[in-house]
């Protein structure tokens, strides 16, 4: 079965330090999405991409973040700054269209000390 | 905020049906009704999702109202696998929206 795949699976940095996480979503998915879930908290939206632009962002996105797909395959996100409250699981989800299923990967921890 | 209201735990015994409840009393019309369940820290596992009619697949059924303000997820015949917190989500695009969900106990 096909599926989303994150590296790494977790993350330490220091704070202030720039950093990218790295998905490969689903092959012939066309939305790319992420998502981050602080401990204990709720999964919460950070952007949605389509044909290489942003569709939709939340208000946690910032100048802070930014979403690239270099290549065919990969979808990555970068936090250029990292503070301690970017600690966080990082999901990644991809659709093959835009009201069916999203198919998410099983996250990145990220630990800003 | 999310918009939907469910309880926030269940239990149910393995083998039976677990039905779990979602409120979702001001759902737009072109806000489609989605379930995911997350199991421990795991990403987010899509199971179904509806619009307007009652929808079924290989690991659950979605009844939805007529009037579309509420809708329940039945899982047939549940598993310890099933364990986890079930989310009800409406939206209209796959831009998600979690709430706190339903946490989902199977007892043996």
């Amino acid at each position: 079965e096909p599926e989303v795949t994150q590296t790494p699976s977790h993350q330490v940095t220091q704070m202030g330090q720039e950093v990218i996480l790295r998905c490969v979503p689903i092959s012939n998915h066309l939305y790319f999405y992420w998502y981050r879930q602080i401990l204990g908290q709720k999964v919460e939206f950070l952007v949605s991409f389509y044909n290489n632009e942003i569709s939709e962002k939340s208000e946690i996105f910032d100048d802070q973040f930014s979403v690239e797909r270099p290549d065919g395959s990969n979808f990555t996100l970068k936090i250029r700054s990292t503070k301690l409250e970017d600690s966080a699981m990082y999901f990644c989800a991809s659709s093959e269209v835009l009201t069916d299923e999203a198919f998410f990967g099983q996250g990145t921890r990220l630990t800003v000390v | 905020d999310a918009k939907t209201t469910q309880p926030p735990s269940m239990d149910c015994a393995e083998g039976r049906a677990a039905n779990l409840p979602c409120n979702h009393s001001t759902i737009s019309g072109n806000e489609y009704v989605y379930w995911y369940r997350q199991i421990h820290s795991q990403g987010p596992q899509y199971i179904i999702h509806g619009l307007k009619n009652n929808e079924t697949n290989e690991m659950a059924s979605l009844i939805i109202t007529e009037d579309r303000k509420s809708s329940t997820l039945i899982l047939p015949h549940a598993t310890l696998r099933d364990t986890a917190v079930y989310y009800c989500i409406v939206s209209p695009l796959l831009e998600l929206t979690f709430g706190t969900g339903t946490r989902l106990t199977i007892i043996p």
